[in-house]
């Protein structure tokens, strides 16, 4: 069974600039979740998707972050502009339904993002 | 707000001592519960879970957890470590009626000497 899939795996920006990243869940997932894992600590919920509909962005700053996840399938989340508190590495994790904690969360290998 | 902590941020042991790693949450109802375990350079992935029942839990690769509620802990022990176990551990806290949403600890990096 293929895993959570991101790309890129590293990008380095410059502060101001705008990024992207792009997540595949588990075929048949339908939840899907955005972590951002700063050093040094544990990965924080941005958003949580089920199906293609939002379920929980209350940590999400909406001001410079956005999320989609057209078609109920792939994920993109998207920062723009980029500071350089936004140095971490942004999780992907998908579970089978309903958002349910008992649906086990399988990880992505993550994007590290470098602002500079 | 809920909020987990984990009290030890790296533990040094050598192979076959004895391992416990500390895990305290905030949060008042019922909850579920987690450790999440990162090998170098692999993904985040389950270890073991406790949602109900016998409050000592048993995982992958001889890991355990004892969930005691009065003390808001969730502690994750193995008997006898490897150097294989040599990981970043994270404590995952689920509140009954927040969906999916896991609240995570800061983690515990584990260095097994060999």
């Amino acid at each position: 069974e293929a895993g959570v899939a991101q790309s890129p795996r590293y990008k380095i920006i410059e502060k101001r600039q705008s990024v992207a990243f792009w997540c595949n869940p588990i075929s048949g997932h339908a939840t899907l979740y955005w972590y951002q894992q700063i050093l040094g600590q544990g990965p924080k919920l941005l958003i949580q998707f089920q199906n293609n509909g939002v379920v929980d962005d209350s940590q999400l700053p909406k001001d410079r972050f956005s999320a989609e996840r057209l078609k109920g399938v792939d994920s993109t989340l998207k920062i723009q502009p980029a500071k350089l508190e936004d140095s971490a590495v942004y999780l992907c994790a998908s579970s089978l339904d309903q958002g349910l904690a008992y649906n086990e969360q399988f990880f992505g290998p993550g994007t590290r993002l470098t602002v500079l | 707000a809920q909020s987990v902590s984990q009290h030890n941020h790296h533990v040094i042991l050598s192979e076959a001592a004895s391992l416990e790693l500390g895990c305290n949450y905030s949060y008042g109802g019922t909850v579920n519960l987690f450790w999440y375990v990162q090998y170098p350079g692999q993904h985040l992935q389950l270890l073991l879970k406790y949602f109900s029942g016998d409050p000592l839990v048993k995982g992958i690769k001889g890991f355990e957890a004892e969930f005691i509620k009065s003390k808001f802990s969730f502690n994750l022990r193995k008997p006898s470590v490897q150097w294989s176990d040599t990981a970043e551990y994270f404590c995952a806290v689920n509140a009954d009626n927040q969906g999916g949403k896991l609240i995570f600890g800061q983690g515990t990096e584990l260095s097994v000497k060999p």
